[in-house]
């Protein structure tokens, strides 16, 4: 059984914080590390996709790490706004071709 | 404009009636997922189809069934709906099997 685990849950910050969570996945058969960001009553979008150990990618105040050796990674939000509100879900893709994701981190950012 | 369409948004049917959820993409992509989200829980992969070829999950219910037609639909039949299959219904796209995966808004399913 592949778990994709995700924490904390659910987080509320205020508006300027800077906040982060982890994704945790299976070290072993990694082929890529997706992370998506869903927004009430939108489509899911694709943050992130990683493949190498020790990755960094990031667009705009958003960043993610990535450890595939321990199984981790970290997405980073610097100077959350309201519009950074959305559920945060992280995917682990394995070489046996299927993608299984965690059960999210929602992410309220107050004014 | 949107890539990934999914149809209707809010769908409603009566215990043990036969629904049909639809999706079409306009992005030419060869791989279709469908997935079942409950609330709080992770999305869960119920099949997906590369071109034609379709995939089935091993713990997927015989219940649920899925067509391609061509490219761009794919449709996810409930032959008899139970009140444990209310959930959010998304459809996903990717150009191949390892690539980022375009999500519709999802199909939000209600059982009575």
């Amino acid at each position: 059984i592949l778990n994709v685990e995700q924490s904390p849950q659910s987080l509320h910050v205020q508006e300027g914080d800077s906040t982060n969570f982890t994704c945790s996945f299976p070290s072993s058969n990694f082929y890529a590390l997706h992370w998506y960001r869903w927004e009430t009553a939108k489509s899911p979008e694709a943050l992130f996709v990683m493949t190498l150990n020790g990755d960094e990618k990031k667009k705009g105040r958003i960043s993610a790490t990535l450890n595939t050796k321990e199984g981790y990674s970290y997405l980073y939000i610097k100077g959350s706004q309201p519009e950074d509100s959305a559920t945060y879900l992280c995917a682990f893709y394995n070489q046996g071709g299927k993608l299984i994701f965690g059960q999210g981190t929602e992410l309220s950012v107050k004014p | 404009d949107a890539m990934v369409i999914q149809n209707p948004r809010y769908q409603v049917t009566q215990f043990g009636k036969p629904v049909t959820l639809s999706c079409s993409q306009t992005l030419n992509h060869n791989v279709m997922y469908w997935y079942q989200q409950k609330s709080s829980q992770a999305p869960k992969l119920l099949f997906h189809y590369y071109d034609k070829d379709f995939n089935n999950e091993a713990d997927t219910p015989d219940n649920f069934q899925s067509r391609r037609p061509n490219t761009s639909f794919c449709f996810l039949d409930i032959r008899s709906p139970g009140l444990g299959d209310a959930a959010m219904y998304l459809c996903a796209t990717s150009r191949d099997f390892d690539d980022e995966q375009y999500f519709g808004p999802g199909t939000r399913l209600t059982v009575t």
